[in-house]
């Protein structure tokens, strides 16, 4: 079954230390994404790519930078992780302009 | 860039009861327009997509309403029940010359249903 897979689905990361986000899809998607999402809020868009080895700025890009190594692998990376950044991120895939499928999402607390 | 705004952000109804929940965008190329349903702790499931102006969609218990002229998206819930109390989220696209899936997203509203 097709799918978009996150790990770690939890993570408690402390001031100043390095993050990283992976997410894994078999959807055979050129694009993939990364949003995150604050307690009662919508998402936000952090990051894409529509192909391996390049990506492209989202809405909210500062303090976070993103790798496609290859189509089926897209990771977030938090060089610095500030307490900020605690939330919930998702990943997700798509075709051209149809519908994102979202992964499970990463529940990060920076300490 | 396109600004989206849902309203309410909480919506408390009865079973059985239909509920309304609203989303204006302000991009004139906004073009797929989308419902998430977000359960506790879970994900995002796409509800229905839509992209036709003035288009009514009915789903499995919903029915979507989209006015291209107003730029107004709305879901209304019908016949509530227990498994309809989650956040629900509007998410609209602009075409962008093939460069998309750019989705920008509502504030949510929390749907609770009373039994």
């Amino acid at each position: 079954e097709a799918a978009v897979t996150q790990s770690p689905r939890s993570k408690v990361a402390v001031t100043g230390g390095k993050v990283t986000l992976s997410c894994h899809q078999t959807n055979n998607h050129d694009y993939m994404y990364w949003y995150r999402q604050d307690t009662g809020h919508g998402l936000r868009l952090i990051h894409y790519s529509y192909v391996a080895d390049s990506t492209e700025k989202g809405d909210i890009p500062d303090g976070y930078k993103a790798s496609r190594p290859s189509q089926e692998n897209f990771s977030l990376i938090l060089e610095l992780a500030s307490l900020s950044q605690t939330a919930v991120y998702f990943c997700a895939s798509s075709r051209e302009q149809n519908t994102l499928y979202f992964g499970a999402g990463t529940r990060l607390s920076v300490l | 860039g396109e600004q989206v705004e849902q309203r309410p952000p909480h919506l408390s109804v009865r079973e059985g009861d239909s509920a309304v929940i609203t989303c204006t965008y302000t991009d004139p190329n906004s073009y797929y327009f989308f419902w998430y349903k977000q359960e506790p702790g879970a994900s995002l499931q796409l509800l229905m997509k839509v992209f036709s102006s003035t288009e009514i969609n009915e789903g499995q218990g919903f029915t979507v309403l989209l006015n291209k002229k107003d730029k107004r998206l709305s879901l209304n819930l019908t016949a509530a029940h227990p498994g309809d109390s989650a956040a629900y989220f509007c998410a609209v696209s602009v075409r962008t010359g093939g460069l998309s899936g750019k989705l920008t997203f509502g504030e949510g509203t929390q749907v609770t249903v009373i039994s």
